[in-house]
């Protein structure tokens, strides 16, 4: 079955600084690709996500980049600010509606 | 518009005993899905309902596990009975029939077997 890695598993930056998170997955037939943000105690909420037949896409301060051969995407987070800090995961779709998360990654913004 | 509804939010139960959690969907939001997140990791799906039918339970540990969704709104989750490594968040989410890949989740129930 598909097996996702994210990396770091823990990520402190200046607040400012930009954020990259990495996630690999396995199987090629896999075709979206969403971020989800969950503050302590709190839902897992979309902030981005992205399609196979695109290789990148922004809103505002965060980009999601897609490199389907390397089967790996990135999350970019620039300008950074103490508000997003949360735990980060990815996710891949490879059947029906099914998602595959990754273990997620603690982001703290220190200010 | 409410988002996805979930109770109780936490439950303390001793190992033996049984449990259920209660899932209320976005209104429209004919796919509906249990999952489960351990402590530092993500979410993993254990059923996946379309309508009242669940099309996805390969992960659902049916030896003490089992839900439902009768009228394909609410669901029910059951365990009977918890073990220690239960504990976990359970985690509902719902999806549009015509974007199913966006899904909405709940706050999730924080369930502790002692």
């Amino acid at each position: 079955g598909e097996n996702v890695e994210q990396h770091p598993s823990t990520l402190s930056v200046q607040e400012g600084d930009s954020a990259v998170i990495k996630c690999t997955y396995s199987d090629s037939a896999s075709n979206y690709f969403p971020w989800y943000k969950q503050e302590l105690g709190k839902r897992p909420q979309l902030i981005i996500d992205i399609r196979s037949n695109v290789g990148e896409k922004k809103d505002q301060r965060i980009a999601v980049t897609l490199n389907k051969t390397a089967k790996h995407f990135s999350l970019h987070i620039t300008e950074t600010q103490p508000e997003d800090s949360a735990v980060y995961f990815c996710a891949t779709r490879p059947y029906g509606n099914k998602l595959v998360f990754g273990a997620g990654t603690i982001l703290r913004v220190k200010s | 518009e409410a988002g996805v509804v979930q109770s109780p939010r936490y439950k303390i139960i001793e190992k033996k005993q049984p449990v259920a959690f209660w899932c209320n969907p976005i209104s429209g939001h004919n796919t509906l899905y249990w999952y489960r997140q351990n402590l530092g990791q993500g979410p993993e799906l254990l059923i996946r309902y379309e309508n009242e039918e669940a099309v996805d339970d390969s992960q659902l540990p049916k030896d003490r596990f089992s839900a439902e969704r009768l009228k394909g709104v609410d669901s029910t989750l059951k365990i009977q009975p918890a073990e220690l490594g239960d504990s976990a968040v359970y985690l509902c989410a719902s999806s549009l029939p015509e974007n199913q890949e966006t899904q909405y989740f709940g706050p999730g129930t924080r369930l502790l077997v002692l």
